[in-house]
């Protein structure tokens, strides 16, 4: 079965730079999130979007943006890097159910280093 | 502000031991809670709980809910090596206007030794 698809796997940066991640949703899923874990930590919500719209905002800095595209895939910007930005970066998917509830489908992760 | 509060943080057994994973929560607008089991990478989902007193089962492990007391348990009985993880609980919330989104908890990393 078709997974949540992530890359890069891994991006080395310094600071200062700028890094794309992407992610491309399971087919028919209509809602990604974007969740930032750094070393020893909980996963943090980033951001999220359901059906190509910008839909919840967590603890995303301002440097960085995001958005998703026609084709359902979700990109996730970051500019001027800092060292603390070093992290797993995870993009999930899931499809909404305003009744019930939701269970994310999480990709393998783009890990992220800043030097 | 919501939290979800996992206990204990590590736990070091050995095969063949029963373990009990513990989670708390205080959240507004709560509609389910989610177990996760994260080895190498990402996270993999276990079980999705929304009604008190249900509990849900998968071979070895088990979970259920206790929406009065606000808590969860992780039951994993005769435990193997390959069970060795962190174990995150998440809440989803509705955070309006059909929004839903996971609070995770800090996790609890077991360790099975053989």
């Amino acid at each position: 079965a078709a997974g949540v698809i992530q890359s890069p796997r891994h991006l080395i940066k310094e600071k200062r730079e700028t890094a794309t991640l992407k992610c491309y949703p399971i087919p028919r899923h209509d809602t990604v999130y974007w969740y930032q874990q750094g070393p020893g930590q909980d996963p943090q919500f980033l951001i999220s979007f359901y059906e190509k719209m910008q839909s919840d905002k967590g603890s995303i800095p301002d440097r960085f943006s995001a958005q998703q595209f026609s084709d359902y895939h979700s990109e996730l910007n970051m500019s001027s890097l800092e060292l603390g930005d070093s992290a797993l970066y995870f993009c999930a998917s899931s499809l909404l159910r305003v009744s019930g509830a939701n269970v994310l489908t999480f990709g393998a992760g783009s890990r992220l280093t800043v030097l | 502000e919501d939290k979800v509060v996992q206990s204990p943080l590590s736990l070091v057994v050995h095969e063949g031991d029963t373990v009990t994973l513990n989670c708390s929560y205080e959240v507004t607008n709560f509609r389910s809670l989610l177990w996760y089991k994260q080895e190498k990478k990402a996270p993999t989902f276990l079980f999705m709980l929304t009604s008190s007193g249900i509990e849900k089962k998968s071979g070895r492990l088990s979970s259920i809910l206790d929406k009065k007391e606000l808590f969860s348990i992780l039951n994993i009985t005769a435990t193997q090596t390959g069970d060795s993880a962190i174990y995150l609980c998440a809440v989803e919330v509705d955070s309006g206007g059909s929004n839903y989104k996971l609070t995770f908890g800090k996790g609890t990393l077991l360790t099975v030794n053989p």
